[in-house]
């Protein structure tokens, strides 16, 4: 069965360091997605694409964070610099019509 | 903006004993209200897509509604197994034709057996 695959699983460092997640969708599937949870919340947004391009990155903050789908296949996230606040795991999602969305196993970062 | 709330935050339940779990909305332009099950230290996994105020969906000891104004999930004689926490999210049109997702913050759900 096809799943959606994140790298790495754990990730620990410390602030002001550049960090950077790697995910890789479904095959075939055009949207992929972003997004950071902190424990007990919900998924939060921070990145849609749709193949190459970003469809969405309203709440994405722009002065530390950034995200690529250059062959509208995988995609990376990265943060620099981290701070304190940025702990929470980062999940990536894909969906083959932009409707229900598969997940990957997250990265859970934490920022020392 | 789009709103969405879950109740209870968390419900403890002795196996067997049946219970519902609520979702409701604030959104323009509804495209689906997603179900979704989420354990410890994992990804969401995807449960049921609803369309339409009516429809019903089912798996196993789960059931999904929906209305134009709430969703509900009912768990019908649970088992330990059943023991996650349960995210809603609604897909609505924005800007450019795409859709939206926003997820609540889910219900945790503890079966003892």
């Amino acid at each position: 069965e096809a799943e959606v695959a994140q790298s790495p699983r754990y990730k620990i460092t410390e602030k002001s360091q550049a960090v950077a997640f790697w995910c890789d969708p479904i095959s075939g599937h055009a949207t992929l997605y972003w997004y950071r949870q902190i424990l007990g919340q919900g998924p939060e947004l921070l990145v849609q694409f749709q193949d190459e391009s970003v469809v969405d990155d309203s709440q994405l903050p722009k002065d530390r964070f950034s995200a690529e789908r250059l062959k509208g296949v995988d995609s990376t996230l990265k943060i620099q610099p981290a701070e304190l606040g940025d702990s929470a795991m980062y999940l990536c999602a894909s969906s083959p019509r932009g409707n229900e969305q598969f997940f990957g196993p997250g990265t859970r970062l934490t920022v020392l | 903006e789009d709103q969405v709330t879950q109740s209870p935050e968390a419900l403890r339940l002795q196996e067997g004993e049946s219970s519902s779990l609520n979702c409701s909305y604030t959104v323009s332009g509804l495209r689906g209200l997603f179900w979704y099950r989420q354990d410890p230290g994992k990804g969401p996994e995807f449960l049921f897509t609803l369309y339409s105020a009516g429809e019903e969906k089912e798996k196993e000891r789960l059931k999904a509604t929906l209305t134009k104004k709430e969703s509900f999930l009912h768990i019908t004689a649970p088992k330990p197994e059943d023991s996650a926490t349960y995210l809603c999210a609604v897909q609505a049109y924005f800007s450019g034709g795409y859709q939206k997702v926003t997820f609540g913050t889910g219900t945790k759900l503890q079966v003892i057996p």
